[in-house]
C-alpha cells in the first residue's frame, strides 16, 4: 500500500510569513494526525482528526496555527505568521481505527526552517 | 498527564546486545509501542505491548512491566544500520488512538 504522503519536503521562510504543508493519508485510514518534532526532541501532537471532524487539539496554538481535513481525506496544517521557535519537522501519521498492532504510520515530514 | 522517561544515548558495539528503558507515569495505560526513527527519516513502528511480557520480533524485543510502570527495547546482534533514535510511547487516557511519545534515545553503534 502507499504510504503518507507529504509535501513540501522542505520550507524556508522569514518570521512572520505563513506556510502551509500538505498531508495524504494511507487510503482508508479514517485517523489523522499532525506531530511537531523539534530537533533532538519526540514528536508532540498538534491535532487529531478522525474522518473529517477534530478529535483533540488541546496542544495546538490556535493563535497562529490552523488544521483542517476536508473531505476525510488529505490534510492542510498552516502557520501565519510562523515564529523562530516554529523551526521543527511537521510529520503527518494516520492508523486505521481498528488496527491491531496499535501502530501509526508516519509520512517523511516536512522540515520547517523559519529566519 | 503522561510523562516518559528513557535514556538520552546508548553506545553499543556491532555484534553485541543493548537494552534501552523507558519508565512511565501515566492517569490510564493502554500500551506502550517502541518507534525506530534515523535522522532525516520518518519514525518507524516497531512493537506494541499490551500485556505484561516479552514481544519478540526478529531481532528486536520489547517487555512490559504494568506494576513498574517500565519497558525496555531489547536489541539483538546490532548492526550499523541500527543507529538511530528509539522512542517509547504511550496511548493517551483520554484517548486510546493517540500517542504520547518520549523525548527518544539516539543509539550509536560502533565497528
Amino acid at each position: 500500500e502507499a504510504g503518507v504522503a507529504q509535501s513540501p519536503r522542505y520550507k524556508i521562510i522569514e518570521k512572520r510569513q505563513s506556510v502551509a504543508f500538505w498531508c495524504n493519508p494511507i487510503s482508508g485510514h479514517a485517523t489523522l494526525y499532525w506531530y511537531q518534532q523539534i530537533l533532538g526532541q519526540g514528536p508532540k501532537l498538534l491535532i487529531q482528526f478522525q474522518n473529517n471532524g477534530v478529535v483533540d487539539d488541546s496542544q495546538l496554538p490556535k493563535d497562529r496555527f490552523s488544521a483542517e481535513r476536508l473531505k476525510g481525506v488529505d490534510s492542510t496544517l498552516k502557520i501565519q505568521p510562523a515564529k523562530l521557535e516554529d523551526s521543527a519537522v511537521y510529520l503527518c501519521a494516520s492508523s486505521s481505527r481498528d488496527a491491531t498492532n496499535y501502530g501509526y504510520t508516519f509520512g517523511s515530514g516536512t522540515r520547517l526552517t523559519v529566519v | 498527564g503522561q510523562s516518559l522517561e528513557q535514556p538520552s544515548e546508548v553506545t553499543a558495539v556491532e555484534g553485541a546486545i543493548v537494552q534501552i528503558n523507558c519508565t512511565y507515569q501515566t492517569s490510564g495505560f493502554y500500551g506502550l509501542s517502541w518507534y525506530q526513527q534515523h535522522d532525516g527519516g520518518a519514525p518507524t513502528f516497531l512493537s506494541y505491548n499490551g500485556l505484561d511480557g516479552l514481544e519478540e520480533t526478529g531481532r528486536f524485543s520489547s517487555f512490559l512491566s504494568r506494576s513498574d510502570s517500565y519497558g525496555y527495547l531489547l536489541l539483538q546482534e546490532l548492526q550499523m544500520k541500527d543507529s538511530a533514535s528509539y522512542f517509547c510511547a504511550v496511548r493517551d487516557s483520554s484517548s486510546a488512538s493517540k500517542i504520547i511519545f518520549g523525548s527518544g534515545t539516539r543509539l550509536s553503534i560502533r565497528p
